[in-house]
């Protein structure tokens, strides 16, 4: 499979406690996006990354939201101290600089109990 | 304020009618327009993708067009089918080009519900 790949497909945590998705890009994919899909909505803008560079973030990534790109190719975003609040599809999505497709993986579902 | 809005909000058919779903914008500056397909629990699927100069194209069953003036677009659905039960979200793209940021501008979607 070539497409965008995020792990895990779900999770679910006690709030309070830590947690880590991991997005593997199409590999020549030089872009990489995080969105947040609430129950209903439309995906809202997280961060996104060229090469290993963050390049903008979200007012929606609050302190407790952390996205690493460290070699340019996969992307985590990790969330400290889970909120009830923070319960949502968490998607990753890639693309070439020069194109202006851009790819989504099947996304993290994310339950904080 | 970069918006997009989509219309209706869902829509239930029976299987093998017409359908068509609006979405306004109001985005600048504009790149290009998109639908994608979005099955429940699973990431959106692009449908088409259509610059300024374009005012319809096509995907199979699945006809989209444009009016740059207006800011508009519509997804248009022939002969219905079961599997075309979705979320159907309008992306629009604006290219700034002063810091080469790329953003996605997505509308809340249309949940469409194809019935036998």
């Amino acid at each position: 499979d070539t497409g965008v790949s995020q792990d895990p497909r779900h999770k679910i945590t006690k709030r309070g406690q830590n947690v880590t998705f991991r997005c593997d890009p199409i590999s020549e994919h030089n872009r990489l996006y995080w969105y947040r899909q609430t129950l209903g909505q439309g995906p809202e803008f997280l961060t996104y990354f060229q090469n290993e560079a963050q390049l903008e973030k979200s007012r929606l990534l609050s302190d407790r939201f952390s996205a690493e790109r460290p070699k340019g190719s996969f992307s985590t975003l990790e969330i400290q101290r889970t909120e009830q609040g923070d319960s949502a599809m968490y998607l990753c999505a890639s693309k070439w600089t020069g194109s202006s497709e851009a790819f989504f993986g099947q996304g993290t579902r994310l339950t904080v109990v | 304020k970069n918006q997009v809005e989509q219309s209706p909000q869902s829509l239930i058919i029976l299987e093998g009618k017409n359908c068509t779903l609006q979405c306004n914008y109001t985005v600048s500056p504009f790149s290009n327009l998109r639908w994608y397909k979005q099955d429940t629990g699973r990431g959106p699927v692009s449908l088409t993708i259509m610059t300024f100069s374009e005012n319809t194209k096509s995907n199979g069953r699945y006809t989209a067009t444009l009016d740059a003036d207006t800011k508009q677009s519509s997804l248009h659905i022939t002969a219905s089918q079961l599997s075309d039960s979705a979320s159907y979200i309008c992306v629009v793209s604006a290219d700034f080009e002063v810091d080469s940021s790329y953003k996605l501008i997505f509308g809340s979607g249309t949940r469409l519900l194809v019935r036998p």
